[in-house]
């Protein structure tokens, strides 16, 4: 069965960075065609894609946030760890990961999601 | 302003059809690359509705259909039901943005 957990801060100060991590359960990012992707949400917005990163660690980004984004994965421990620097209050919202599936180019499994507040 | 624009809202009756448009451009939908559709209710992650255009995933009932054509493509719903009541987004792949959603579309039954 697969599942996905974010898990980090929940509240952050302007101008920290921001590390979540994405703990994987029931496949792995070794595996040939697969990835791992960031999505965020604003309170009472529409989803934004952040980041992804492949099987073969090739990461793409969000060119707005190119700058401040950086998304590493450590197969071993199955999970996926979203570093996003330089916070302010406009970033705040619910991040979720998501597995994609590169056959079909889906987000065919979702995190529960995590809601970082950043405020001073 | 998103990429991908839809409907901030649609309404319909229980039993009836309604459909929420997705309208792209030719950096996505229009050089072909495919769209998805998510299901979201409040305090929920968003859940994989239609994948490939006109594809539902095992589970989601056939009430739900997807189509494509030219830079826009469709959620259609048949047969509404109350538990439909949520946000819709559709989903694709831009040639400069890389992945993008729409804006999100509110179904309200009445």
């Amino acid at each position: 069965q697969i599942s996905l957990k974010e898990s980090g801060p929940t509240l952050l100060k302007p101008t920290e960075t921001l590390t979540l991590t994405c703990t994987l359960s029931g496949f792995s990012l070794s595996t040939n065609e697969v990835g791992l992707g960031w999505i965020r949400q604003p309170p009472g917005k529409a989803l934004e894609w952040l980041g992804l990163i492949y099987w073969d660690d090739e990461k793409r980004y969000r060119p707005s946030l190119k700058r401040r984004l950086t998304i590493t994965k450590d197969t071993s421990k199955n999970q996926v760890v979203l570093t996003m620097t330089n916070m302010d209050p406009v970033d705040t919202g619910t991040f979720y990961c998501a597995r994609y599936f590169v056959p079909f180019k889906k987000f065919d499994f979702w995190g529960q999601g995590t809601l970082v507040t950043v405020s001073s | 302003q998103s990429v991908l624009r839809q409907p901030p809202s649609v309404s319909g009756a229980p039993g009836q059809r309604v459909t929420i448009s997705c309208t792209g451009s030719s950096s996505n939908i229009g050089t072909g690359y495919d769209v998805n559709w998510y299901q979201q209710f409040p305090g929920t992650a968003p859940k994989l509705l239609i994948y490939d255009n006109n594809n539902r995933p095992s589970g989601v009932p056939d009430r739900f259909s997807g189509s494509k054509s030219g830079t826009s493509a469709s959620l259609a719903i048949t047969g509404l039901q109350a538990e439909d009541e949520a946000d819709y987004y559709c989903q694709s792949y831009d040639m400069n943005l890389n992945w993008v959603f729409g804006g999100g579309t509110k179904l309200t039954v009445l």
